[in-house]
């Protein structure tokens, strides 16, 4: 079964800072990849997905990431961190070819931004 | 798009007693999920429907849960002679089934809390 690891469990940062944050998958097949976020008090959003083609996927809010296949990793990037990014954010897999859309998730990062 | 609904957002029992959840997907989506969060970790699946069949569980389902869509639209879960260690955020969420795997539209959760 597939497994997802982000490596950090808080990041505090301040506004203007730059941000990447750690995911690693352990499936050796096809995946489809995805970050959600979840803003205080509210549900899990999609932020971003690959499913395939270009490496690097944008997101909503200026959020970018990049699947390394060699890697087995799907690290999200943020040039200038705003205090309205703080949330917690997940990242997901969905191994292939099962197309139930079952997604694995990490155990999330809690992102702090500092005014 | 009226987004995921869950009903009730918390729940307090006593241990021993049933508890019915329900959810109400995004009226477009055939795929409806359930899965589980506890603080400090993601989101971990319990269960799928396509329309009406549920066509996966996991092995965290225990016969005391069980989840039903009986006309292919809203969804309830159960757990019944509840045990502590069933206090969680039950999260559904709903997508669109394709060639590719469509990502989860997320509804708020029930937080249940045994004591």
């Amino acid at each position: 079964a597939q497994s997802v690891s982000q490596h950090n469990h808080h990041v505090i940062l301040s506004e203007a800072a730059s941000l990447e944050l750690g995911c690693n998958y352990s499936y050796g097949g096809t995946v489809n990849l995805f970050w959600y976020v979840q803003y205080p008090g509210q549900h899990l959003q999609l932020l971003l997905k690959y499913f395939s083609g270009d490496p690097l996927v944008k997101g909503i809010k200026g959020f970018e990431a990049e699947f390394i296949k060699s890697k087995f990793s799907f690290n999200l990037r943020k040039p200038s961190v705003q205090w309205s990014d703080t949330a917690e954010y997940f990242c997901a897999v969905n191994a292939l070819p099962s197309n139930a859309g079952k997604s694995t998730f990490g155990d999330g990062t809690t992102l702090t931004v500092k005014p | 798009d009226t987004g995921v609904s869950q009903d009730p957002r918390h729940k307090i029992t006593k241990r021993g007693q049933n508890v019915t959840f329900r959810c109400d997907p995004i009226s477009e989506h055939n795929r409806l999920y359930w899965y589980r969060q506890t603080l400090g970790q993601g989101p971990e699946f319990l269960t799928y429907f396509q329309n009406e069949a549920q066509l996966e569980k996991s092995r965290l389902l225990s016969d005391r849960f069980s989840a039903e869509r009986p006309k292919g639209s809203f969804s309830t879960l159960e757990i019944q002679r509840t045990e502590q260690g069933d206090s969680a955020m039950y999260l559904c969420a709903s997508s669109a089934s394709g060639r590719y795997n469509s990502p989860l539209h997320f509804g708020n959760g029930t937080r249940l809390t045994v004591t």
